[in-house]
């Protein structure tokens, strides 16, 4: 069965570190997304991306944050400048674009900034 | 703004029985969808089970049912013969009609199944 599969599993950096979260969607899905789940707390909507550009973000998605797809697979959300705040899991998602399409997420990428 | 509402952090149930999961949510819109979500252990979030606004019938997908009640904003997930896997976080989601718009997540119940 397809799936959406995201590395790394876990990562751990300091504050004002730059990192780079990666994620495979399925292969002729044609939307993207990143949501966060700080611990305890609901999951939030960071970003969607169509076309090679950025549908929509959140206030949570701000200058430290960008996102690309280099290579038409990988599907990349960077943070330039991590902060403590930062620490959540982080999931991307995928979406094939059919009237009732079903979102499919990743396992999640945990960072962790100390 | 849209806002989904779950107001129990933790539930329990014992095998085989019965168990149903609360959800509210507020909204202007009036063609939307709404899912739950279940996030076993291993972390990766799967679809339960969707409803359409529009559709008056609840939405039934094998032992999971949701009670939809649309005046009330209302959306519980029932879960019958519960079963050891269903051991998980259950998230209650909005989404507006548009099917690639993004989803607004409930802060989520953590249902335990015990033997």
């Amino acid at each position: 069965e397809p799936e959406v599969t995201q590395t790394p599993s876990h990562q751990v950096t300091q504050m004002g570190q730059e990192v780079i979260l990666r994620c495979v969607p399925i292969s002729n899905h044609l939307y993207f997304y990143w949501y966060r789940q700080i611990l305890g707390q609901k999951v939030e909507f960071l970003v969607s991306f169509y076309n090679n550009e950025i549908s929509e973000k959140s206030e949570i998605f701000d200058d430290q944050f960008s996102v690309e797809r280099p290579d038409g697979s990988n599907f990349t959300l960077k943070i330039r400048s991590t902060k403590l705040e930062d620490s959540a899991m982080y999931f991307c998602a995928s979406l094939g674009g059919e009237i009732a399409g079903e979102l499919f997420f990743g396992e999640g990428s945990r960072l962790t900034v100390l | 703004a849209q806002t989904v509402t779950q107001s129990q952090p933790e539930m329990s149930v014992q095998e085989a029985e019965t168990v149903t999961l609360s959800c509210t949510y507020d909204t202007s819109e009036s063609n939307y969808y709404l899912f739950w979500y279940k996030q076993p252990p291993s972390r990766q979030m799967i679809l339960v089970i969707r409803q359409e606004a529009y559709k008056q019938q609840n939405a039934t997908e094998n032992r999971f049912s949701v009670n939809f009640q649309k005046a009330a904003k209302s959306f519980s997930l029932k879960i019958s013969d519960s079963q050891l896997g269903d051991t998980a976080m259950y998230f209650c989601a909005f989404r507006r009609g548009f099917n690639t718009d993004k989803l607004i997540f409930g802060t989520g119940t953590r249902l335990q199944v015990f033997p």
